[in-house]
């Protein structure tokens, strides 16, 4: 199965400054058809997950344009710009390129 | 509007039986391929169970490959996931979801909780 390692495990913020969250793979996460499934998603404390970014680097609909993700091969990253209240919670990355979907542990965002 | 409800959770003794359901709406429920995550109490995210959209492929993770098996009703919309044999460490609250690994719509339920304990 592919592992994938999250850091760090916890991220303090200051409200309206950046924080960046690593996702890295052993193995590539290119698939074969060219594409890379590697997605984010965010989950607020007693809700559910909620998918941020697809493919690497595209946001859903409604997701502010302060969340963006980079990367590739084996590194990700997502980025939030001008962390707000609202994005608390616990950041997860998930690769569909090996099945089984795994996950990454998850990294919980809290303010300062 | 999308919904995603579970239902079918609950307390059920070590090597009991679980059927969990989930009522599709708002979409084409019958062209998604759908999947079952589970979230243990405190923990992260793990993936249980993928099923096509025409029910020709399922796949599970090892922990519970053998023991629970995916189907879906699409004349109703309807996701389901039986649990045979279940252990202490199944206990979570399952969501049902959409092909998340994907780049399809975005699709999760407010999830179902099973606690396995004698």
């Amino acid at each position: 199965d592919v592992v994938l390692t999250q850091s760090p495990l916890s991220l303090p913020v200051t409200l309206g400054q950046s924080a960046s969250i690593s996702c890295r793979s052993r193995q590539s996460l290119r698939h074969s058809d060219g594409n890379t499934y590697l997605n984010w998603f965010h989950q607020r404390p007693g809700q559910s997950p909620r998918r941020l970014i697809y493919g690497v680097s595209n946001r859903d609909s409604g997701v502010p344009d302060r969340f963006s993700g980079s990367g590739s091969g084996t590194d990700f990253t997502l980025k939030i710009s001008r962390v707000e209240a609202e994005d608390v919670g616990v950041y997860y990355c998930l690769q569909g390129t090996h099945w089984p979907l795994t996950f990454g542990g998850g990294t919980k965002v809290e303010i300062k | 509007e999308v919904q995603l409800v579970e239902s079918g959770g609950g307390l059920v003794q070590p090597g009991g039986s679980l059927g969990l359901s989930c009522a599709a709406s708002g979409f084409s429920f019958s062209t998604q391929s759908m999947t079952w995550v589970r979230q243990a109490p405190g923990k992260g995210l793990e993936w249980v169970a993928f099923i096509s959209g025409g029910s020709d492929t399922t796949d599970y993770a090892e922990s519970v490959k053998g023991r629970f098996t995916i189907s879906r009703d699409n004349s109703k919309n309807m996701l389901y996931l039986q649990m045979n044999s279940l252990r202490t460490d199944d206990s979570a609250r399952y969501y049902c979801a959409g092909a998340i690994w994907s780049a399809n719509d975005d699709y999760w339920g407010q999830g179902t909780p099973v606690t396995v304990s004698s």
